[in-house]
């Protein structure tokens, strides 16, 4: 089973500020996800990426297979940033199986105007 | 374009009663799938299937039950509430693609508590 960390588990940014969110997995993964939980509770897909690098608006993320973590960076952090981010993997394989997310346990972030 | 709908919103049940989390999709996904999220823990597949007909058990798969009749929905039974499923449920799906696979797409989450 893969492990998932996340670090940090909470953290406050002024805004403006960059921020870096980091994911760290433990075996081999076909894909890596990035997701935003939003105070209401919802929860809706940032990325999904194999390899190098995506960007979207403020938010990019990063992946180095080789050492199996990935980052997720906010520059120009806004208090509408405030939510919880998550990383989940799908690890390598084939079958019903290998659609099965493993998820970290998040990071909260707060961003203070 | 609904979506991941998901039902109800918030729940209160005592413990042994029965009862069923409707979720929905109209993006004809071939995997769909449930979740738990409780404080302090990454979220926790409960079932999933990959296909009208398919399901398979995840990893906290105990007192529930699922089935899957169409493409469309994927119900979440609950066969005798306990405490402990006390939690927030989501309703997940997405394509089959294989290797990397595509985005989940979440329902807005269920709120269930057994007392």
């Amino acid at each position: 089973k893969n492990e998932v960390e996340q670090s940090p588990q909470n953290l406050t940014a002024q805004e403006g500020e960059f921020i870096t969110i980091n994911c760290s997995y433990s075996v081999g993964i076909s894909a890596l996800h990035w997701l935003q939980q939003h105070p209401g509770g919802g929860i809706v897909s940032l990325f999904m990426l194999s390899s190098g690098k995506k960007k979207h608006g403020r938010l990019i993320a990063t992946i180095n297979i080789q050492e199996k973590h990935s980052s997720l960076h906010i520059t120009a952090s806004h208090p509408r940033d405030s939510a919880v981010y998550i990383c989940a993997v799908r690890s390598d394989g084939s079958g019903a199986g290998s659609y099965q997310l493993t998820f970290g346990k998040g990071t909260k972030l707060s961003v203070i105007p | 374009n609904a979506g991941v709908t998901q039902t109800p919103k918030f729940q209160v049940l005592k413990t042994g009663q029965s009862m069923t989390l409707q979720c929905a999709q109209d993006m004809n996904h071939e995997y769909m799938s449930w979740y738990r999220q409780d404080p302090g823990m990454g979220l926790r597949l409960i079932h999933y299937s990959v296909g009208a007909g398919i399901t398979d058990q995840g990893e906290v798969p105990n007192g529930y039950n699922v089935s899957r009749s169409t493409t469309e929905d994927f119900p979440l039974r609950l066969l005798s509430a306990a405490p402990s499923q006390t939690s927030v449920y989501f309703c997940a799906s997405s394509y089959t693609q294989q290797g990397t696979g595509t985005p989940l797409h979440f329902g807005n989450g269920t709120r269930l508590t057994v007392t």
